[in-house]
């Protein structure tokens, strides 16, 4: 069925470090991929898209690139922040609905 | 603004009671969502509506019930016949069916405790 896998957390880093998210998909047919951002006790906010193969999604200096070989959508960032401290979810799209990956926590300390 | 609200942001709830939660949206959106997220865990969706008066289960429909009566409306109620509601509710929109690319917009959530 359709599904997304995202690397275990909690992703410690320090400030300014370089930041690797992983997320795989398995779909049928050609899904758009989303990565989402979540603070703590709040709603979901839309980090980046991707609706075709080889399309970039990029959006306060995160970036994820649609890769249809390797069914993958990894999140980076060059240089991280405290307050990209969250947790973070990949999803796609199937039908009419998202599915979502379990979420992945960055923690960032100065 | 425009957004997604969603009333209460906390509720408790003795067991064998129902209670609704509310979303409104002033997007225009013709597409709404519910979603569960329990600790630690992804999002599961519990219904869907692509359209006013109509709705659809999602993957754990069972023990809750909606309505779509307004297109800015979207309440869902937590039956008592719901064995573990105690969780995280999201509330959603999108302008048209996700599969054409459209994005879907959350809510802030609402916290049901059950004590």
């Amino acid at each position: 069925g359709n599904s997304v896998t995202q690397m275990e957390g909690p992703v410690t880093l320090s400030e300014e470090a370089f930041l690797t998210i992983n997320c795989t998909y398995t779909a049928t047919g050609y899904p758009s991929l989303f990565w989402y951002v979540q603070y703590p006790g709040e709603g979901l906010q839309l980090l980046l898209k991707a609706t075709k193969a080889d399309d970039k999604g990029s959006n306060k200096g995160f970036e994820a690139t649609y890769r249809k070989e390797t069914t993958s959508f990894h999140l980076e960032k060059g240089s991280v922040q405290v307050s990209d401290s969250a947790v973070y979810f990949c999803a796609l799209t199937f039908t009419d609905k998202l599915i979502f990956g379990t979420g992945t926590r960055l923690q960032v300390f100065p | 603004d425009g957004g997604i609200t969603q009333s209460p942001k906390y509720l408790f709830r003795k067991e064998g009671q129902n209670v609704t939660l509310s979303c409104e949206q002033n997007l225009n959106h013709d597409a709404m969502y519910w979603y569960r997220q329990d600790p630690g865990q992804g999002l599961r969706l519990i219904y869907y509506s692509q359209i006013v008066n109509d709705f659809q289960k999602g993957d754990i429909a069972e023990g809750y019930s909606v309505s779509r009566e307004k297109k800015e409306s979207f309440p869902l109620t937590v039956t008592s016949a719901q064995k573990n509601p105690t969780a995280f509710y999201l509330c959603a929109s999108s302008m048209g069916q996700v599969r054409s690319g459209n994005t879907i917009y959350f809510g802030e959530g609402s916290w049901l405790t059950v004590v």
